[in-house]
């Protein structure tokens, strides 16, 4: 079993529409979670992070944390071109080591 | 210069080189980290480096030297590569181990033929 799961996509959604992308862990001791953003050919980039229960909102970006289902959530909405990107959850585990999954692709639609 | 930087951007080496990639953070954390991201696969953690002690080696053969001479740099020393090790090599920091926010730097896209 993966210790982070994501759907590998693409996931494809036409503009202006409201994109979820789901990450599911197994480490039930998993306190901190990341997402990141990977265009092709570039580096991760950190654009949320999630610690607690519930809803973290950061402008168009929402992360949601359910602990108890052991699964992390990101919310776009009003998705751009811009947004499509892959996606990255990451989790740190009991062992305190950022666990990343294999990331979801992204692809809005004109 | 900010955040995370890398030196080279692209390298080409041959199986029998030696050749050294740089990261540099100017981020004022305390940990620095080497992952490896291939094709179709999540990014694998190599080395871990917290107040420029080594604090995991995540099984990497000994062909990946890595040097940390202070908190702000890191190294990493490759010797007799091979084919499977082209990959992207990212350098990451973050403030402490543990669950903290690791910034990226962009990365050395590395060729071994």
């Amino acid at each position: 079993q993966k210790e982070v799961e994501q759907n590998s996509g693409p996931l494809s959604v036409p503009e202006g529409a409201i994109a979820s992308l789901n990450c599911t862990y197994s480490d039930r001791g998993s306190q901190s979670f990341f997402w990141y953003r990977q265009y092709s050919g570039k580096s991760p980039e950190l654009i949320m992070s999630i610690y607690s229960n519930g809803d973290k909102e950061d402008g168009r970006f929402t992360a949601q944390l359910n602990k108890a289902s052991q699964y992390v959530s990101l919310l776009i909405r009003d998705s751009q071109p811009s947004d499509s990107a892959t996606y990255l959850c990451a989790g740190t585990g009991t062992a305190s080591k950022l666990t990343f999954g294999t990331g979801t692709r992204l692809q809005v639609t004109l | 210069e900010t955040g995370v930087t890398q030196t080279p951007r692209h390298l080409v080496m041959g199986m029998t080189n030696k050749k050294s990639l740089k990261c540099e953070q100017h981020l004022g954390h305390n940990a620095m980290y080497w992952y490896k991201q291939s094709a179709k696969k999540p990014l694998e953690l190599m080395f871990v480096y917290n107040f420029k002690e080594q604090t995991e080696n995540n099984s990497v053969p000994s062909r990946f030297s890595p040097e940390c001479p202070n908190s702000s740099h890191l190294f990493l020393h490759l010797h007799t590569l091979q084919p499977e090790d082209s990959a992207l090599y990212l350098c990451a920091s973050s403030s402490q181990v543990g669950g903290y926010e690791q910034y990226f730097g962009p990365g050395t896209r590395l060729t071994v033929t």
